[in-house]
């Protein structure tokens, strides 16, 4: 079964700043990865999303992710952080299609707050 | 635009009571979820239907049931809502295995 840790559960960071958001995955076979984010009281929007080709996805609003195998890792990237990020941010992994149909497998997410 | 919409924004039901949380998409999707999602937990997935009268169980499906009359529409019901119940639902629905669209969510109090 797969399953992702993100290992921060807050991380605060200065208007301006760069922005690392930390996500491991277990899965057996060839992840398909994504990073959605949450603004307060709203559904979840997705940021990108990796399934092959180049280790270095872009995605919107400036973020970028990179895929290592080696570390089981995606991590979220941005090179400068806006008041507007401020956010809960999840990683997800897709999991088998069983019964022909798709989920998700998320982590617990990680809030970001944003000091101006 | 996908539009993934949740017709109840926020509700307070008594324990005990049977509830129903809708959910219609307007993409003809397959596929549609029910997600519950609670602080420190991260979004877990309870029911999940790939197709009209199909369901099938997520990660934490008791107390709850489903039910996919029409493709656009899928209900969550809790036959006999619980303090424990009470937490925010997202609906969720996709064409393939690329990309899923949320709805805002549903906000549960059990009292």
């Amino acid at each position: 079964a797969q399953s992702v840790t993100q290992p921060d559960i807050h991380i605060t960071v200065s208007e301006g700043a760069s922005l690392e958001l930390r996500c491991n995955y277990s899965y057996g076979a060839t992840p398909y990865l994504f990073w959605y984010v949450q603004s307060p009281g709203q559904g979840l929007q997705l940021l990108l999303k990796y399934f092959s080709g180049d280790t270095l996805v872009q995605g919107i609003k400036g973020f970028e992710a990179e895929f290592k195998r080696s570390q089981s890792s995606f991590n979220l990237r941005k090179p400068s952080v806006h008041w507007s990020d401020a956010a809960e941010y999840f990683c997800a992994v897709r999991g088998g299609l069983t019964g022909g149909g798709n989920k998700l497998t998320f982590g617990t997410g990680t809030q970001l707050k944003v000091e101006l | 635009d996908v539009k993934v919409t949740q017709s109840s924004r926020y509700l307070v039901k008594r324990t005990g009571e049977k509830v129903f949380l809708e959910c219609v998409q307007d993409m003809d999707h397959e596929n549609m979820f029910w997600y519950r999602q609670d602080p420190g937990l991260g979004l877990r997935l309870i029911y999940f239907s790939y197709d009209v009268k199909m369901k099938e169980k997520g990660d934490i499906p008791e107390g709850y049931s489903v039910s996919r009359e029409k493709k656009e529409r899928f209900s969550l019901i809790l036959e006999s809502a619980s303090t424990n119940q009470t937490s925010m639902y997202l609906c969720a629905s996709s064409f393939d295995a690329n990309t899923i669209y949320f709805g805002e969510g549903s906000w549960l109090t059990v009292v």
